[in-house]
């Protein structure tokens, strides 16, 4: 099956900085990379997702980059602001079950 | 407004009540889910259907049961709760299986003691 590493697993950044985060997969044949964002007391809900064939995608301050060859890809939020401190979850689909199997997430936490 | 939405949003039970935590989407997807999220430990997946009376178990299915009678709902059903199944628990729901968007229920807070 799939195993997802994600780290790190806390961030503090300040307020205007970058933050990355960083996942590897393990299964060369998952081809769908998506990002969650889970604020509190809500359920995860996806940010952006990228799949197998680009190798970057950007969504206004948001943006995900993809290493096929080094399997593993992250998250980037530029110009952070207080609203995107949440938890974010990479994932990645396990083929042989068919689900998605997810890091064990990042708290981030934008200082204002 | 499409959405997953889950009853009971919190709930504290005793050792060994059965219990049932509904589950209920209005997009029509075909594949729905359990996860339990656990600090450090992310969402662990317990059970998928992916169509009606088609059930099968994830990562850490023990001391839960699901069923599939409809579409639109996939209840988790707890027979003999523990307090290792003390943990907040949402569902999901996505069209496809493990390679489109996945939407998520508001969760469910659960304690057993």
């Amino acid at each position: 099956g799939e195993n997802v590493e994600q780290h790190p697993s806390t961030l503090s950044v300040q307020e205007g900085d970058s933050a990355v985060i960083k996942c590897t997969y393990s299964d060369s044949a998952s081809n769908y990379f998506p990002w969650y964002k889970q604020e509190l007391g809500k359920g995860p809900q996806l940010i952006i997702d990228i799949r197998s064939n680009v190798g970057e995608k950007k969504d206004q301050r948001i943006a995900v980059t993809l290493n096929k060859t080094a399997k593993h890809f992250s998250l980037h939020i530029t110009e952070t602001q207080p609203e995107d401190s949440a938890v974010y979850f990479c994932a990645a689909p396990d083929t042989g079950r068919r689900a998605l199997t997810f890091g064990s997430g990042t708290r981030l936490q934008v200082q204002p | 407004e499409a959405q997953v939405t889950q009853n009971p949003r919190y709930l504290i039970t005793v050792t060994g009540k059965k219990l049932t935590v509904t589950c209920s989407q209005n997009m029509n997807h075909e594949y729905m889910s359990w996860y339990r999220q656990d600090p450090g430990l992310g969402l662990r997946q317990i059970y998928y259907s992916m169509n009606v009376e088609v059930t099968d178990k994830g990562d850490v299915p023990e001391g839960y049961k699901v069923s599939r009678k409809e579409k639109r709902n996939f209840p988790l059903i707890l027979e003999s709760p523990s307090p290792n199944q003390t943990s907040l628990y949402f569902c999901a729901s996505s069209s496809k299986t493990g390679n489109t968007e996945a939407f998520f229920g508001q969760g469910t807070r659960l304690t057993v003691v």
